[in-house]
């Protein structure tokens, strides 16, 4: 059984770009949940995705938007980077919306 | 929407030391879980505890919703504990845990 994947490990953006970060949840989960740490801070909700259907958001704006495909992997987008959305962006994955969850090893995005 | 409050928010231990870290939050909870995160950034499960007891090796936490508080407890501590702790309670109203600021953990040899 292998865990939650995620892909970049590290990435530089400038500021205005597009990125994209993927994630491949554990086998036989069908939940995957996003979230931003920005340093010295605990992680924030961004969205949940379950059976590949938005459910859930937290507070942030439209530019960050994600996916979720037939196989429970998941894409996390966001656009017009600012220099304030440098973080630690963390997946986790779950067997449903409300159990206990998994998370990746992440994806540090730096935005200059 | 709830407030989760860690204490405390830094700790220093010697190895061997026993410790207990606290959570508390604002509003009713249908679930909690605790996860240590390491130094590389990875967040580790600990427990998935809404209410009770539960125990694991070395470490043990008490969730006492009612109360809104929940105690993680970490006996003989070695260097390996050492991390940024982290409570996530869900709130009955949301699809989401919501996390604590942390307790940040250093054990010295």
């Amino acid at each position: 059984e292998t865990g939650v994947t995620q892909s970049p490990t590290h990435l530089i953006k400038t500021r205005g770009q597009q990125v994209t970060l993927r994630c491949s949840s554990q086998s036989g989960h069908n939940t995957v949940s996003w979230y931003q740490q920005a340093l010295g801070q605990g992680p924030q909700f961004i969205f949940q995705y379950y059976r590949e259907e938005e459910n859930g958001r937290g507070n942030f704006p439209p530019r960050f938007s994600g996916l979720q495909f037939p196989n429970y992997s998941s894409e996390l987008n966001v656009n017009a980077l600012e220099l304030d959305d440098s973080a630690l962006y963390l997946c986790a994955s779950s067997p449903a919306s409300k159990e206990t969850q998994y998370f990746g090893p992440g994806t540090r995005l730096l935005v200059l | 929407g709830i407030q989760v409050e860690q204490s405390p928010p830094d700790l220093i231990l010697q190895e061997g030391a026993n410790s207990t870290l606290r959570c508390n939050f604002s509003d009713s909870v249908n679930n909690l879980q605790w996860f240590h995160q390491n130094p590389w950034g990875q967040l580790i499960n600990l427990f998935y505890i809404p209410s009770g007891t539960k125990q694991n090796g070395r470490l043990s936490a008490t969730t006492v919703a009612t109360e809104r508080y929940s105690l993680l407890y970490i006996s003989s501590s070695q260097t390996t504990d050492s991390g940024v702790y982290f409570c996530a309670p869900e709130p009955n109203y949301g699809q989401n845990f919501v996390f604590g600021p942390g307790t940040r953990l250093s054990v010295l040899p």
